[in-house]
């Protein structure tokens, strides 16, 4: 069973920046597995920042980007806020209608 | 404007059924791709089913055979029916629109427990 891998914790210093990424335990992650990312705070909802690879949901701030890095997926923060501090989730399309989401990165701004 | 609202948690005892909604406004479910996710207190983000605009249905190895996805075009609902419920269905469970998703409701909870 294929594994969607990201870093368990990540941290950056405010106005830094930070990479984060999802891989796959075999193989690697292109543009077809439609990689996206979340942004979730506890006690809320999960809310969309980039969808299918690199494109901004509405809202989300231009220091989020997203893009294919190798053989993986990656999230990029930007100038860093103290807001940024959340859980961060990918998810992949793996086809045949399933989709599956990485372990999270706890991104710490400090 | 798109929202989602689940409903229908709450706690049940092991072996037992529960239906979840979800009632969508600003958009036709039966037109989209609709998934429900779930995230177990502590726990990361769970996908569990989807259901396409043309009615074919998806589930994780985790709910096959137990849960089922469903619409009601004339509510404009989706609903997830779980059946066997287990202690690890535990979880704050989410509705979504689109694949990959791009829209979340605020998640209902389900408590599995005697």
């Amino acid at each position: 069973q294929t594994v969607v891998t990201q870093e368990p914790s990540f941290s950056v210093s405010p106005g830094g920046t930070v990479t984060l990424t999802c891989g796959l335990s075999s193989g690697s992650v292109s543009t077809s597995y439609y990689p996206s990312w979340y942004q979730q705070t506890p006690g809320q909802a999960p809310r969309t920042l980039i969808y299918t690879t690199n494109t901004r949901s509405s809202g989300v701030p231009d220091r989020f980007s997203g893009s294919i890095l190798g053989n993986k997926a990656a999230l990029t923060i930007t100038g860093a806020q103290a807001d940024d501090e959340s859980d961060y989730y990918c998810v992949l399309y793996m086809g045949s209608g399933i989709s599956v989401f990485g372990g999270g990165t706890k991104l710490t701004v400090l | 404007e798109v929202q989602l609202v689940e409903s229908g948690g709450g706690l049940i005892q092991p072996g037992g059924s529960l239906r979840l909604s979800c009632a969508a406004s600003g958009f036709t479910v039966s037109s989209s791709y609709m998934n429900w996710v779930r995230q177990a207190p502590g726990k990361g983000l769970e996908w569990l089913s989807v259901i396409y605009s043309g009615g074919s249905t998806y589930y994780a190895d985790s709910v096959k055979g137990r849960f089922t996805i469903s619409r009601d075009k004339s509510k404009n609902t989706l609903y997830l029916q779980m059946n066997s419920l287990r202690a690890e269905d535990t979880a704050v469970y989410y509705c979504a629109r689109d694949t990959p998703i791009a829209y979340w409701g605020q998640g209902t909870l389900v408590t599995v427990s005697s």
